[in-house]
C-alpha cells in the first residue's frame, strides 16, 4: 500500500538534545512537508522540499532543521535552538501537480 | 498573506442530520485551491474535498459538498446524514495556484470540532 509512516508514533526527549523525525513516503511524490500542530491552531508548516538535494523555511524554521537526501524520506531535526519544542508534527506529501498534500500520521513529540 | 478564518471552535450535530461548518478567507489572488481536511482523534489528517477557485461548481463528495462563494470569500462544507464517524476536527485550508516560492503551502485555519450525537 502507498503511503506515508512516521516514526515514532511518541517521542521523549529531554531539554538540551536534538531529536530527529522520521518521514517516509512509497508515493513517489516530489514534494515533502512539515508542519506544526499545537493545540487550538491549525497546522503551521516548517520546511518544504519541491525536489530531492533542495528545501526551502516555511513560517516558523527557526529551531529546526532538514534535509532531503532521497527522494522517499524528508526527516525533521528538532534542535536544542528551538523555545518551545513539544508539538504535534505532521509530515505531508505531493505530487508535481501539487494539488492536494497527503499526510502522515503524525509525531507526537514531549521534550521536558 | 493569505488568511482563512473558522470563526466557530465547536458544533455539534445530530445523528443522520445535517450541518453547515463555516469557513472564510483573504487573499488577493485569483487562482487558487481550498480543502476541507478531517482531523478523527487518532490525528491522521484526511481530505475531505477540494475546490477549484476557478471553477464555479461546487464539489460534492457522496454526503460532503461544499457551498464556495468566490465573491464572498467564502467556503463552507455541507455534511448530509451525520454518521458517528464524521466526529472530529476539521479544518479550511487554502493553497495558491501560483508556483512561485512558498507558494505551495496549504494555509489552515484553526479547526473545529465536530460531535455527532447518537
Amino acid at each position: 500500500d502507498g503511503g506515508i509512516t512516521q516514526s515514532p508514533k511518541y517521542l521523549f526527549r529531554k531539554e538540551g538534545q536534538n531529536v530527529t523525525l522520521s518521514c517516509e513516503q512509497n508515493l513517489n511524490h516530489d514534494a515533502m512537508y512539515w508542519y506544526r500542530q499545537d493545540p487550538g491552531q491549525g497546522l503551521r508548516l516548517i520546511y518544504y522540499s519541491q525536489i530531492v538535494n533542495d528545501f526551502q523555511k516555511g513560517d516558523i524554521a527557526e529551531g529546526y532543521s532538514v534535509s532531503r537526501e532521497k527522494k522517499e524520506s524528508f526527516p525533521l531535526t528538532v534542535t536544542s535552538a528551538q523555545k518551545n519544542p513539544t508539538a504535534f508534527y505532521l509530515c505531508a506529501s505531493s505530487d508535481r501537480r501539487g494539488y492536494e498534500q497527503y499526510f502522515g500520521p503524525g509525531t507526537r513529540l514531549t521534550v521536558t | 498573506a493569505q488568511t482563512v478564518t473558522q470563526s466557530q471552535p465547536e458544533m455539534s450535530v445530530q445523528e443522520a442530520e445535517t450541518v453547515t461548518l463555516s469557513c472564510t478567507y483573504d487573499t488577493s489572488e485569483s487562482d487558487y485551491y481550498l480543502f476541507w481536511y478531517k482531523q478523527p482523534p487518532s490525528r491522521q489528517m484526511i481530505l475531505v474535498i477540494r475546490q477549484e477557485a476557478y471553477k464555479q461548481q461546487n464539489a460534492t463528495e457522496n454526503r460532503f459538498s461544499v457551498n464556495f462563494q468566490k465573491a464572498a470569500k467564502s467556503f463552507s462544507l455541507k455534511i448530509s446524514d451525520s454518521q458517528l464517524g464524521d466526529a472530529a476536527m476539521y479544518f479550511c485550508a487554502y493553497r495558491s495556484a501560483y508556483r512561485t516560492g512558498g507558494s505551495e503551502k496549504l494555509v489552515f485555519g484553526k479547526g473545529m470540532k465536530l460531535t455527532v450525537n447518537p
